[in-house]
């Protein structure tokens, strides 16, 4: 059973902070990790993907990727509320092509 | 450019009955991937087809089925409903296999 782990928060950051959003996952051999915002009653929506281990950076949004600890974050810097939604996470393993996703973090922007 | 649709929206049923959800990926994507997701939970995967084909299952009864049309569209057909069944179900589409998924709107399915 491939597992991906997030804490569920709720998260909650005053605007203009950063928000840090954490996600481990269990099969070592993952290859695609991505991060999915999701808004009360709507579907989620991309926000950025990631491959390789290190930083990926898209606007206000900053990936890290540690494939070695199993660990993959989402940097969100000067929060606005409107970022207040579920934060999902989303890992793809070498073998098959199921996404597994984690049940999200809820994360609130304090005007 | 329009993004993945799901028909319907919203849809009431009754224990037993039979439901087909429609999902349409986004123009030139030729995979498609249904998931339900739970109030509180992340979404779960249910099938991936690709070129018609199912590509992948996830742990599933087999009273859920799904197929893909020559256009890409796809139908969920969920027979002898539950009330457990009751979710949001998401339709998502990507270019192939191994790539980035978009999510449609979704259709909220409720089982009384």
């Amino acid at each position: 059973q491939k597992e991906v782990e997030q804490n569920s928060g709720p998260l909650s950051v005053p605007e203009g902070a950063i928000a840090s959003l954490n996600c481990t996952y269990s099969d070592r051999v993952s290859q695609s990790f991505f991060w999915y915002r999701q808004y009360s009653g709507k579907s989620p929506e991309l926000i950025m993907s990631i491959y390789s281990n290190g930083d990926k950076e898209d606007g206000r949004f900053t990936a890290q990727l540690n494939k070695a600890s199993q660990y993959v974050s989402l940097l969100i810097r000067d929060s606005q509320p409107s970022d207040s939604a579920t934060y999902l996470c989303a890992v793809k393993p070498n073998t098959g092509n199921q996404f597994y996703f984690g049940t999200g973090t809820s994360l609130t922007v304090i005007p | 450019d329009a993004g993945v649709t799901q028909s319907p929206t919203h849809l009431i049923k009754t224990r037993g009955q039979q439901v087909t959800l429609r999902c349409s990926p986004i123009s030139g994507h030729k995979s498609v991937s249904w998931y339900q997701q739970v109030l509180g939970q992340g979404p779960q995967f249910i099938f991936q087809y690709y070129e018609k084909e199912e590509r992948g299952r996830g742990n599933f009864p087999d009273r859920f089925s799904a197929r893909q049309f020559p256009n890409y569209s796809s139908e969920l057909n969920v027979n002898a409903l539950l009330l457990g069944d009751s979710a949001l179900y998401l339709c998502a589409s990507s270019p192939g296999l191994q790539e980035t998924q978009y999510f449609g709107p979704g259709t909220r399915l409720l089982v009384l």
